[in-house]
Protein backbone atom coordinates (compact mmCIF):
# COMPACT_ATOMS: atom_id res chain seq x y z
CA UNK A 1 0.00 0.00 0.00
CA UNK A 2 1.02 3.25 -0.47
CA UNK A 3 2.74 5.69 1.99
CA UNK A 4 4.35 8.71 2.68
CA UNK A 5 6.30 9.90 5.77
CA UNK A 6 7.52 12.95 6.67
CA UNK A 7 9.40 12.12 10.42
CA UNK A 8 9.83 15.78 10.95
CA UNK A 9 6.70 17.33 12.38
CA UNK A 10 7.86 21.21 13.30
CA UNK A 11 11.47 22.50 12.22
CA UNK A 12 12.91 26.09 13.47
CA UNK A 13 15.88 27.82 11.60
CA UNK A 14 16.79 31.15 11.67
CA UNK A 15 16.51 33.34 8.50
CA UNK A 16 19.72 32.39 5.28
CA UNK A 17 19.92 29.23 6.86
CA UNK A 18 19.31 26.15 4.59
CA UNK A 19 16.73 23.63 5.75
CA UNK A 20 16.25 20.03 4.26
CA UNK A 21 12.61 18.54 4.58
CA UNK A 22 12.24 14.88 4.43
CA UNK A 23 10.31 12.40 2.64
CA UNK A 24 9.77 9.09 2.89
CA UNK A 25 7.89 7.41 0.30
CA UNK A 26 6.23 3.62 0.10
CA UNK A 27 5.23 2.15 -2.95
CA UNK A 28 4.82 -1.44 -4.78
CA UNK A 29 4.68 0.02 -8.16
CA UNK A 30 7.08 0.50 -10.68
CA UNK A 31 5.33 3.95 -12.07
CA UNK A 32 4.38 6.59 -9.60
CA UNK A 33 4.63 10.14 -8.89
CA UNK A 34 5.62 12.41 -6.26
CA UNK A 35 5.12 15.79 -5.13
CA UNK A 36 5.44 18.56 -2.89
CA UNK A 37 3.01 21.19 -1.84
CA UNK A 38 3.10 24.78 0.32
CA UNK A 39 0.53 25.57 2.77
CA UNK A 40 1.38 28.91 4.07
CA UNK A 41 -0.23 30.72 7.47
CA UNK A 42 -3.02 31.86 4.71
CA UNK A 43 -4.26 28.22 4.58
CA UNK A 44 -4.59 28.02 0.86
CA UNK A 45 -2.27 24.95 -0.63
CA UNK A 46 0.16 25.44 -3.49
CA UNK A 47 1.93 23.26 -5.73
CA UNK A 48 5.55 23.08 -5.78
CA UNK A 49 6.48 20.10 -7.96
CA UNK A 50 5.83 16.82 -9.53
CA UNK A 51 7.98 14.21 -10.39
CA UNK A 52 7.40 11.21 -11.92
CA UNK A 53 9.46 8.10 -10.67
CA UNK A 54 10.92 7.56 -13.78
CA UNK A 55 12.88 10.64 -13.68
CA UNK A 56 15.77 10.69 -11.34
CA UNK A 57 17.09 13.99 -11.96
CA UNK A 58 17.27 16.39 -9.51
CA UNK A 59 15.40 19.75 -9.72
CA UNK A 60 16.32 23.03 -8.80
CA UNK A 61 13.38 26.39 -8.75
CA UNK A 62 15.52 29.43 -7.34
CA UNK A 63 16.00 28.63 -3.82
CA UNK A 64 14.11 25.15 -4.04
CA UNK A 65 15.72 22.09 -4.52
CA UNK A 66 14.12 18.43 -4.87
CA UNK A 67 16.32 15.32 -4.17
CA UNK A 68 14.99 11.97 -5.50
CA UNK A 69 16.77 9.03 -4.61
CA UNK A 70 15.27 5.68 -5.44
CA UNK A 71 17.59 3.21 -3.78
CA UNK A 72 16.40 5.21 -0.56
CA UNK A 73 12.66 5.98 -1.46
CA UNK A 74 12.81 9.75 -0.94
CA UNK A 75 12.23 12.93 -2.24
CA UNK A 76 13.63 15.67 -0.10
CA UNK A 77 13.50 19.37 -0.53
CA UNK A 78 16.02 21.77 0.28
CA UNK A 79 15.51 25.11 0.59
CA UNK A 80 18.80 27.60 0.39
CA UNK A 81 18.87 30.78 2.34
CA UNK A 82 15.92 30.43 3.78
CA UNK A 83 13.36 33.38 4.13
CA UNK A 84 10.91 34.41 6.55
CA UNK A 85 7.96 33.67 3.70
CA UNK A 86 9.37 30.42 3.91
CA UNK A 87 7.16 29.56 6.92
CA UNK A 88 4.52 27.69 6.04
CA UNK A 89 3.35 23.59 6.04
CA UNK A 90 5.12 21.65 3.63
CA UNK A 91 3.61 18.49 2.07
CA UNK A 92 4.88 15.40 0.31
CA UNK A 93 2.42 13.21 -1.65
CA UNK A 94 2.57 10.05 -3.98
CA UNK A 95 0.55 8.16 -5.93
CA UNK A 96 0.82 4.92 -7.47
CA UNK A 97 -0.30 5.84 -11.41
CA UNK A 98 -0.35 1.68 -12.21
CA UNK A 99 -3.09 1.40 -9.96
CA UNK A 100 -6.19 4.80 -9.42
CA UNK A 101 -4.01 7.34 -9.49
CA UNK A 102 -5.13 8.62 -6.25
CA UNK A 103 -3.25 10.82 -4.58
CA UNK A 104 -1.84 10.08 -1.06
CA UNK A 105 -0.31 12.67 1.39
CA UNK A 106 2.40 12.66 4.08
CA UNK A 107 1.52 14.53 7.56
CA UNK A 108 3.45 17.29 6.45
CA UNK A 109 6.57 19.28 8.06
CA UNK A 110 5.87 22.73 9.66
CA UNK A 111 8.74 25.05 9.01
CA UNK A 112 9.11 28.06 11.12
CA UNK A 113 11.73 30.89 9.80
CA UNK A 114 13.13 32.61 12.58
CA UNK A 115 14.11 36.11 11.88
CA UNK B 1 -10.98 30.95 -14.65
CA UNK B 2 -12.68 30.55 -11.45
CA UNK B 3 -10.59 27.68 -10.62
CA UNK B 4 -12.50 25.02 -7.64
CA UNK B 5 -15.07 26.55 -5.52
CA UNK B 6 -16.39 25.81 -2.48
CA UNK B 7 -18.72 26.36 -0.47
CA UNK B 8 -20.18 26.89 2.45
CA UNK B 9 -16.90 28.59 3.60
CA UNK B 10 -17.82 27.65 7.44
CA UNK B 11 -20.79 25.81 9.06
CA UNK B 12 -21.38 24.56 12.28
CA UNK B 13 -23.99 21.48 12.54
CA UNK B 14 -25.22 19.63 15.42
CA UNK B 15 -24.61 16.12 15.79
CA UNK B 16 -26.87 13.60 13.67
CA UNK B 17 -27.56 16.72 10.84
CA UNK B 18 -26.91 16.20 7.59
CA UNK B 19 -25.11 18.68 5.18
CA UNK B 20 -23.62 18.55 1.76
CA UNK B 21 -19.95 20.60 0.74
CA UNK B 22 -20.93 21.80 -2.73
CA UNK B 23 -17.55 21.82 -4.73
CA UNK B 24 -17.11 23.12 -8.51
CA UNK B 25 -14.19 23.93 -10.86
CA UNK B 26 -14.01 25.15 -14.38
CA UNK B 27 -10.92 23.80 -15.64
CA UNK B 28 -12.79 20.58 -17.57
CA UNK B 29 -10.03 18.49 -15.08
CA UNK B 30 -11.54 15.27 -14.85
CA UNK B 31 -9.77 14.17 -11.33
CA UNK B 32 -11.49 15.68 -8.41
CA UNK B 33 -10.66 14.83 -5.00
CA UNK B 34 -11.70 15.73 -1.18
CA UNK B 35 -9.61 15.78 1.69
CA UNK B 36 -10.11 16.66 4.96
CA UNK B 37 -7.18 18.14 7.27
CA UNK B 38 -6.61 17.80 10.69
CA UNK B 39 -4.08 18.86 13.13
CA UNK B 40 -0.80 16.48 13.13
CA UNK B 41 -2.82 14.55 10.70
CA UNK B 42 -2.33 15.91 7.35
CA UNK B 43 -4.46 15.41 4.36
CA UNK B 44 -6.00 12.64 4.67
CA UNK B 45 -7.97 11.44 1.26
CA UNK B 46 -11.65 11.07 1.39
CA UNK B 47 -13.11 10.48 -1.70
CA UNK B 48 -11.91 10.61 -5.44
CA UNK B 49 -13.36 10.62 -9.07
CA UNK B 50 -11.45 9.98 -12.11
CA UNK B 51 -13.86 11.46 -14.60
CA UNK B 52 -18.27 11.92 -14.51
CA UNK B 53 -19.97 8.67 -13.03
CA UNK B 54 -16.76 7.53 -11.40
CA UNK B 55 -15.99 7.52 -7.71
CA UNK B 56 -14.24 5.36 -5.39
CA UNK B 57 -13.38 5.37 -2.11
CA UNK B 58 -9.73 7.35 -0.47
CA UNK B 59 -8.47 6.49 3.02
CA UNK B 60 -11.28 8.02 5.35
CA UNK B 61 -14.51 7.56 3.26
CA UNK B 62 -16.56 6.12 6.11
CA UNK B 63 -19.99 8.99 6.92
CA UNK B 64 -19.19 9.94 3.85
CA UNK B 65 -20.65 10.12 0.03
CA UNK B 66 -19.95 11.55 -3.14
CA UNK B 67 -21.14 11.60 -6.54
CA UNK B 68 -20.06 13.01 -9.61
CA UNK B 69 -22.65 13.11 -12.16
CA UNK B 70 -21.12 16.09 -14.16
CA UNK B 71 -17.38 17.00 -15.28
CA UNK B 72 -17.67 20.15 -12.82
CA UNK B 73 -19.56 19.32 -9.33
CA UNK B 74 -18.22 16.93 -6.92
CA UNK B 75 -20.24 17.49 -3.76
CA UNK B 76 -19.21 15.64 -0.39
CA UNK B 77 -22.40 14.70 1.65
CA UNK B 78 -22.39 14.26 5.34
CA UNK B 79 -24.98 11.26 6.25
CA UNK B 80 -25.12 11.96 9.59
CA UNK B 81 -22.41 14.60 11.48
CA UNK B 82 -20.33 13.30 13.96
CA UNK B 83 -17.92 15.71 16.44
CA UNK B 84 -15.07 13.78 14.59
CA UNK B 85 -15.98 15.00 11.14
CA UNK B 86 -14.74 18.42 12.87
CA UNK B 87 -11.98 19.64 10.40
CA UNK B 88 -11.14 21.62 7.46
CA UNK B 89 -11.99 20.16 3.89
CA UNK B 90 -10.53 20.84 0.90
CA UNK B 91 -11.51 19.38 -2.92
CA UNK B 92 -9.19 19.59 -5.65
CA UNK B 93 -9.28 18.64 -9.10
CA UNK B 94 -6.52 18.16 -11.73
CA UNK B 95 -6.04 16.95 -15.83
CA UNK B 96 -5.92 13.20 -14.39
CA UNK B 97 -4.28 12.51 -17.98
CA UNK B 98 -0.93 10.94 -18.52
CA UNK B 99 -0.61 10.20 -14.88
CA UNK B 100 -2.01 12.24 -11.74
CA UNK B 101 -1.16 15.69 -12.29
CA UNK B 102 -0.43 18.85 -10.11
CA UNK B 103 -3.88 19.37 -7.83
CA UNK B 104 -5.84 22.74 -7.74
CA UNK B 105 -7.37 23.13 -4.25
CA UNK B 106 -10.12 25.17 -3.43
CA UNK B 107 -10.11 27.81 -0.44
CA UNK B 108 -11.58 24.85 2.03
CA UNK B 109 -14.58 24.66 4.43
CA UNK B 110 -13.92 24.89 8.04
CA UNK B 111 -16.60 22.50 9.51
CA UNK B 112 -17.52 22.08 12.83
CA UNK B 113 -19.81 19.47 14.69
CA UNK B 114 -21.49 20.30 17.83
Amino acid sequence: AQKVTQAQTEISVVEKEDVTLDCVYETRDTTYYLFWYKQPPSGELVFLIRRNSFDEQNEISGRYSWNFQKSTSSFNFTITASQVVDSAVYFCALSEADRDDKIIFGKGTRLHILP
Amino acid sequence: NAGVTQTPKFQVLKTGQSMTLQCAQDMNHEYMSWYRQDPGMGLRLIHYSVGAGITDQGEVPNGYNVSRSTTEDFPLRLLSAAPSQTSVYFCASSYGSGGPDEQFFGPGTRLTVL
